[in-house]
């Protein structure tokens, strides 16, 4: 099993639809989790961070975290086509001493 | 600087030579991490530097990776006898405190193996 797993995709939704990004990961002991975003070719970058359960909102984008199901989502509102991209999460370990990433769901946003 | 700085951000090499890839973080970042991106998949996770604490090289992939950080800063990825599937992004980021705090990444080294 995987430690962290993210549907490959690809997802396709059209403009101005919510996109919903899913997140499972294994370690119980896992704290901090993190949204990327990667552009073709590009770096990740950072999103949103969430580190307790519940909903975190900034502008379009909600990260909701269950620690008690293991499950970290990543939705999107008024999506646009500028946020096609492939969609990160990431996880820390129970010793924190490292950042896991799932493989990304590649979403794109259709005009 | 602003931001994570890697060079080159491309390197072609013959099998066989050796490589070192080079990695200055975030003024102030204590934690360093190496990652690898193949073509079209995640990212792999290789090293992590914490202050002065030991490194975990628990994701380098063979005794041909080596990595060293000078200093507390800058960080050279070294690949001995380089093979044709080291070919990859090699992705440099650091973080403020390495407990959780969010990684900045910088451009990557794009490596070719031919």
């Amino acid at each position: 099993q995987k430690e962290v797993e993210q549907n490959s995709g690809p997802l396709s939704v059209p403009e101005g639809a919510i996109a919903s990004l899913n997140c499972t990961y294994s370690d119980r002991g896992s704290q901090s989790f993190f949204w990327y975003r990667q552009y073709s070719g590009k770096s990740p970058e950072l999103i949103m961070s969430i580190y307790s359960n519940g909903d975190k909102e900034d502008g379009r984008f909600t990260a909701q975290l269950n620690k008690a199901s293991q499950y970290v989502s990543l939705l999107i509102r008024d999506s646009q086509p500028s946020d096609s991209a492939t969609y990160l999460c990431a996880v820390t370990s129970g010793s924190a001493r490292q950042l896991t990433f799932g493989s990304g769901t590649q979403l794109t946003v259709l005009p | 600087g602003a931001g994570v700085s890697q060079s080159p951000s491309n390197k072609v090499t013959e099998k066989g030579k050796d490589v070192e890839l080079r990695c200055d973080p975030i003024s102030g970042h204590t934690a360093l991490y190496w990652y690898r991106q193949s073509l079209g998949q995640g990212l792999e996770f290789l090293i992590y530097f914490q202050g002065n604490s030991a490194p975990d090289k628990s994701g380098l992939p063979s005794d041909r990776f080596s990595a060293e950080r000078t200093g507390g800063s800058v960080s050279t990825l070294t690949i001995q006898r380089t093979q044709q599937e080291d070919s990859a992004v090699y992705l440099c980021a650091s973080s403020l405190t390495g407990e959780g705090s969010p990684l900045h990444f910088g451009n990557g080294t794009r490596l070719t193996v031919t």
